[in-house]
């Protein structure tokens, strides 16, 4: 079984810029998850996907970042414009089921200077 | 300038010695908890996992305890070998079915 797959690996961008994360996730699996982890701490929920509907996008800045999911697939992440506490891993996961069975994908180092 | 996160607490034991990582969780109504590791570089990789309804899970040379009572819980790694050196994190799946993640311990294994 291929594993979640994310692209580009590292990305470094200069503050006010824009950025975009590409995620494809296990084959059919329904709930997607973007995640960002900031060095030395623990990933934190950005955005929940069902299918292409958003379940939760309450801890996404809705300033400066969006998402979408469109035919409940592939999914992109946005950030306009970048600021420098933006600097993370950001990690897309996806599940079966939600909650359960979740598979990281090894992420998009994002610095930005 | 430098980004500032958090310093992770470090574990650090003797190659063939026990490990033990804990875990304190927030929420009392989470019904599910997963131990994940994270190599540098990597995205968290799943150990064990455990429901609300057991106070135990074994898999192979890792051990998961739950205690409710005081929101704790803890792995265990028997005769940690190098390729264990990682970070560790617990979650919790809580209130809409999301994982939420601990602020993870670094677990350092020394030849």
């Amino acid at each position: 079984e291929a594993g979640v797959a994310q692209s580009p690996r590292y990305k470094i961008i200069e503050k006010r810029q824009s950025v975009a994360f590409w995620c494809n996730p296990i084959s059919g699996h329904a709930t997607l998850y973007w995640y960002q982890q900031i060095l030395g701490q623990g990933p934190k929920l950005l955005i929940q996907f069902q299918n292409n509907g958003v379940v939760d996008d309450s801890q996404l800045p809705k300033d400066r970042f969006s998402a979408e999911r469109l035919k409940g697939v592939d999914s992109t992440l946005k950030i306009q414009p970048a600021k420098l506490e933006d600097s993370a891993v950001y990690l897309c996961a996806s599940s079966a089921y939600r909650g359960y069975g979740y598979t990281f994908g090894s992420g998009t180092r994002l610095t930005v200077v | 300038g430098e980004s500032v996160g958090l310093h992770l607490p470090t574990l650090s034991v003797q190659e063939g010695d026990n490990s033990i990582i804990n875990c304190a969780y927030s929420n009392s109504a989470s019904d599910y908890f997963i131990w994940y590791k994270q190599e540098s570089g990597k995205g968290p990789q799943f150990i064990i996992d455990i429901r609300s309804n057991m106070d135990k899970r074994q898999g192979q040379r890792v051990t998961v305890l739950l205690n409710k009572t005081v929101k704790h819980l803890s792995l265990q790694i028997a005769a940690t070998q190098p390729g264990d050196s990682a970070v560790y994190f617990c979650a919790e799946n809580g209130a809409g079915n999301m994982l939420t993640f601990g602020g993870g311990t670094r677990l350092m294994v020394k030849p």
